[in-house]
């Protein structure tokens, strides 16, 4: 079984403070990583993934599989990161897409 | 091409009656997935399709809920006799599956409410 973990339900920073969204999954083969958003009134979707290794809007996530974690990181946060932030994990044969919780970012100006 | 496109936006119904939502995915994207996602929730998986093929079907979900993707396009989800606690959000999202690492493109969502 696949299993994505978000401890936070809410993070609030202030501006320019470096932010850290907690993420950790429970699979037992090598799983692909992704951290998707979800700005106020739109769509969700895809900020980053592990295996391109790229930094989005300032944003970084390393793959720890001796931790099992992705954390997401970005050392100035802004106000318009401010939204629902989604871990999620695809594994499996078929590669199916399991999504954490969710992280509710709030970024005081 | 203007992305996942969902009907209706907003659906409310009686409890007992059946309800069917409509999802067409981006063009050629062979992977349509289902989810719902209630408030306070990160999105859970429902069922989702390679093509035609439904490939996983979630186990929490009872048999009154189906879906069916004919010839590979649009998808279909039906809840037969809703329940209260059928209310939420179903998003449907579509990718181009080559094997891993997939991006999901989601649609706008399907909001139920069952009174």
């Amino acid at each position: 079984a696949q299993r994505v973990t978000q401890p936070e339900k809410l993070l609030s920073v202030f501006k320019g403070a470096p932010v850290e969204l907690k993420c950790n999954y429970s699979y037992s083969g090598s799983p692909e990583l992704f951290w998707y958003v979800q700005y106020s009134r739109q769509r969700l979707q895809l900020l980053l993934r592990h295996i391109s290794r790229e930094s989005i809007k300032g944003f970084t996530a390393d793959l720890n599989k001796g931790e099992t974690s992705f954390h997401l990181k970005k050392p100035f946060a802004q106000e318009e990161d401010s939204a629902m932030y989604y871990c999620a994990l695809a594994g499996g044969g078929y590669q199916k897409v399991t999504f954490g919780t969710g992280t509710k970012l709030q970024v005081i100006p | 091409d203007t992305g996942v496109s969902q009907n209706p936006r907003h659906k409310i119904t009686k409890r007992g009656q059946n309800v069917t939502f409509r999802c067409d995915p981006i063009s050629e994207h062979n992977r349509l997935y289902w989810y719902r996602q209630t408030l306070g929730q990160g999105p859970e998986f429902l069922t989702y399709f390679q093509n035609e093929a439904q490939l996983e079907k979630s186990r929490l979900l009872s048999d009154r809920f189906s879906a069916e993707r004919p010839k590979g396009s649009f998808s279909t989800l039906e809840i037969q006799r809703t329940e209260q606690g059928d209310s939420a959000m179903y998003l449907c999202a579509s990718s181009p599956y080559t094997g891993g690492g997939e991006k999901l493109f989601f649609g706008s969502g399907t909001q139920l409410s069952v009174l």
